[in-house]
């Protein structure tokens, strides 16, 4: 089974500057989809960025950029000129590949709570 | 377009006692799961349905959990004989079929066994 792990629960950082939360995951398949969701204090869960591990180059959605490292399953999240709305729970997550799994339910880890200071 | 609906937002309820929570899927998606998300923990899958297949139920914890969905939208989850420990946020998503489609979730359910 896959397995999730996000090894920071809490991290700040000063509004505009820059900040990494790690995600690493646990899999012997080569084709899978790994995903960072922000939960803020609503409760809903928003994508905010994918990498699909066939693809070498690492996703980029605006300010939010991913270092996808897949020999050592390793897949961070950059986040850039850091806003007060991007303080929420980041979770990462990690879906199967294989067509004959027979469900695409995403695996995630326990999130990491992201302080925004002004 | 309209997002995941999720109805009740919260829900307070006496141990032992059924209850149902409903999600409605953005329209046109075949595919819905039902998560649980304990506090200070990640989400759990409990359910999957795609289109007219069978769902995969290999998450549901105890067999007190069982869900359906009618007509390819609407689900229920419901959790028969609540315990403390059914206590949590129970969210919803759908995608369209496909692995890389993103799964979109709703609000979730705030369910308190007393």
């Amino acid at each position: 089974a896959q397995t999730v792990t996000q090894s920071q629960p809490e991290m700040s950082v000063q509004e505009a500057e820059t900040v990494t939360l790690s995600c690493t995951y646990d899999t012997s398949e080569s084709d899978y989809y790994l995903f960072w969701y922000k939960q803020p204090p609503s409760r809903q869960m928003i994508l905010v960025i994918r990498q699909e591990a066939y693809k070498q180059q690492n996703a980029t959605e605006n300010r939010f950029s991913v270092n996808f490292q897949k020999a050592a399953k390793s897949f961070s999240l950059k986040i850039s000129d850091s806003q007060l709305g991007d303080a929420a729970m980041y979770f990462c997550a990690y879906r199967s590949g294989d067509t004959l799994a027979g469900s695409y339910q995403l695996t995630f880890g326990k999130g990491t709570k992201l302080s925004v200071i002004p | 377009g309209a997002g995941v609906s999720q109805s009740p937002s919260n829900k307070v309820t006496e141990k032992g006692k059924d209850v149902e929570l409903r999600c409605d899927p953005i329209s046109g998606h075949t595919a819905l799961y039902w998560y649980r998300q304990s506090l200070g923990q990640g989400l759990e899958f409990l359910i999957y349905f795609q289109g007219n297949s069978a769902p995969d139920k290999s998450g549901l914890p105890s067999d007190r959990f069982s869900a359906e969905r009618t007509g390819g939208s609407v689900s229920t989850l419901t959790i028969q004989r609540t315990q403390q420990e059914d206590s949590a946020v129970y969210l919803c998503a759908s995608s369209l079929s496909g692995l890389n489609q993103p799964q979109h979730f709703g609000d979730g359910t705030r369910l308190s066994i007393l």
